[in-house]
């Protein structure tokens, strides 16, 4: 079945880096443009950055832009997001999500990941 | 950026009883509208896309109308799976940005 896996959350000091990964299944991942969508702890969704299937292009909220990079490896079918000089307005679950449909069409988000806690604290 | 807003925050309901729940655009996205559902401890599920059509195993107490900028999810007669919180999400092709409504909470009245 199709499956995204999250994982490289923790803890983490203020200006640290962090590298999270979501592995795909089920799917041609090559085939489909990929999200990372935070949320802090009691909050809503915070949508974070996008990669083109292709990997073509990327874009980032601005809230992370220049902190963060989006990159994916289709041939092992993972994405990741590299976080660099966090802050403590990062502590969030990190979701990555996957378009409903493939190629350059722009759609909704299904399936999603079962996130992975990042915490950043002294 | 695409400002996205829902109302109300917070909606009480009774079992069996219908909610509406609301979605502005601070710009047209034409139908380019989603509705998730959220649970305690869970991912977001996707309930509704191009505005009016259900995903995928959706029940069809669930309904969306709408286009433009003004959204509604309707929840025809809650059950009690139906609790949760709701996010609406604009994916128009441009700007990039997905942004999201602040959600609305469906809550036992």
């Amino acid at each position: 079945q199709v499956q995204l896996v999250e994982s490289g959350g923790g803890v983490v000091q203020p200006g640290r880096s962090l590298r999270l990964s979501c592995a795909a299944s089920g799917f041609t991942f090559s085939s489909y443009g990929m999200h990372w969508v935070r949320q802090a702890p009691g909050k809503g969704l915070e949508w974070v950055a996008v990669m083109w299937f292709d990997g073509s292009n990327k874009y980032y909220a601005e809230s992370v832009k220049g902190r963060f990079t989006i990159s994916r490896d289709n041939s092992n079918n993972t994405l990741y997001l590299q976080m660099n000089s966090l802050r403590a307005e990062d502590t969030a679950v990190y979701y990555c999500a996957r378009e409903t449909v493939a190629g350059y069409t722009s759609s909704p988000f299904d399936p999603w990941g079962q996130g992975t806690l990042v915490t950043v604290s002294s | 950026e695409i400002v996205m807003t829902q109302s109300p925050a917070t909606l009480s309901v009774s079992p069996g009883e219908r909610a509406t729940l609301s979605c502005r655009a601070s710009q047209s996205v034409t139908t380019n509208l989603a509705w998730y559902q959220q649970k305690p401890g869970q991912a977001p599920r996707l309930l509704i896309y191009g505005a009016s059509t259900r995903a995928t195993g959706i029940p069809d107490r669930f309904s969306g109308s709408g286009s433009g900028t003004e959204f509604t999810l309707t929840i025809s007669s809650l059950q009690s799976e139906d609790f949760a919180v709701y996010y609406c999400q604009q994916y128009n092709n441009w700007p990039p940005e997905r942004t999201f409504g602040q959600g609305t909470k469906v809550e036992i009245k």
